[in-house]
């Protein structure tokens, strides 16, 4: 059973890209979580998304961030015209359901974004 | 608005030792608490749980304390090894939400 998977593992990208994180869930999992890791910081929630819905984005920036979890295909986080300030590690997770008390997140190995 | 907080950001333990990583929250919707170890780069993976109707859950050397009324829980790894030094995150939910701490990083000597 593959878990949840991140790729690429590294991005590195200029001021002024466009980068995009991509995110598939366990088998079987309809619901995909944003994080972000600032260095020094916990893990920042940033769009929750159940098959092409957002259902939470109240921790993603207004500006420049959109995700989506299309019917096929894996979840996508995209920001656009990078900045040195969106330099993170950006984790995925997945649950089985929407109800934290018998569904535990899981989550990828993240994918580290770097702004030169 | 840090609604799960950590306070200490290390903790140095010796091998055989019990190890107590605490966590203090400021909301009280939250009604379901979890930990979750990190090793460096790779994510987070789920150790423990605990509902806001219990006071204690335990699994095997992991066990997690919940104190309502302080607001505040505990997990307590005895005998800690020295695979346990990892980045230990206390996290709280309600309805879809899940709040994160900053992390505890823990050292287990041997």
């Amino acid at each position: 059973n593959a878990g949840v998977m991140q790729n690429p593992r590294h991005l590195v990208r200029r001021r002024g890209q466009e980068a995009r994180l991509r995110c598939s869930p366990v088998k079987g999992h309809s619901h995909v979580y944003w994080y972000r890791q600032l260095p020094e910081e916990g893990l920042k929630f940033m769009v929750y998304l159940q098959k092409e819905n957002i259902i939470d984005e109240s921790g993603m920036p207004k500006e420049r961030f959109s995700a989506e979890f299309p019917k096929e295909g894996p979840s996508i986080l995209r920001i656009q015209q990078v900045v040195r300030g969106d330099s993170a590690a950006y984790f995925c997770a997945s649950s089985q359901t929407a109800n934290r008390n018998n569904s535990p997140l899981h989550f990828g190995n993240g994918t580290r974004l770097t702004v030169t | 608005d840090q609604q799960v907080k950590q306070n200490s950001p290390s903790l140095s333990v010796q091998e055989g030792r019990i190890s107590i990583l605490n966590c203090d929250y400021t909301n009280s919707m939250f009604d379901y608490f979890l930990w979750y170890k990190k090793y460096p780069a790779e994510g987070p993976t789920f150790l423990i749980s605990i509902s806001s109707i219990k006071d204690k859950n335990e699994d095997g050397r992991f066990t997690v304390f919940l104190n309502k009324s302080a607001k505040h829980l505990s997990l307590h790894i005895v005998p800690s090894q020295p695979g346990d030094s990892a980045v230990y995150f206390c996290a709280a939910s309600y309805g879809n939400k899940l709040v994160f701490g900053a992390g505890t990083i823990l050292r287990v000597k041997s």
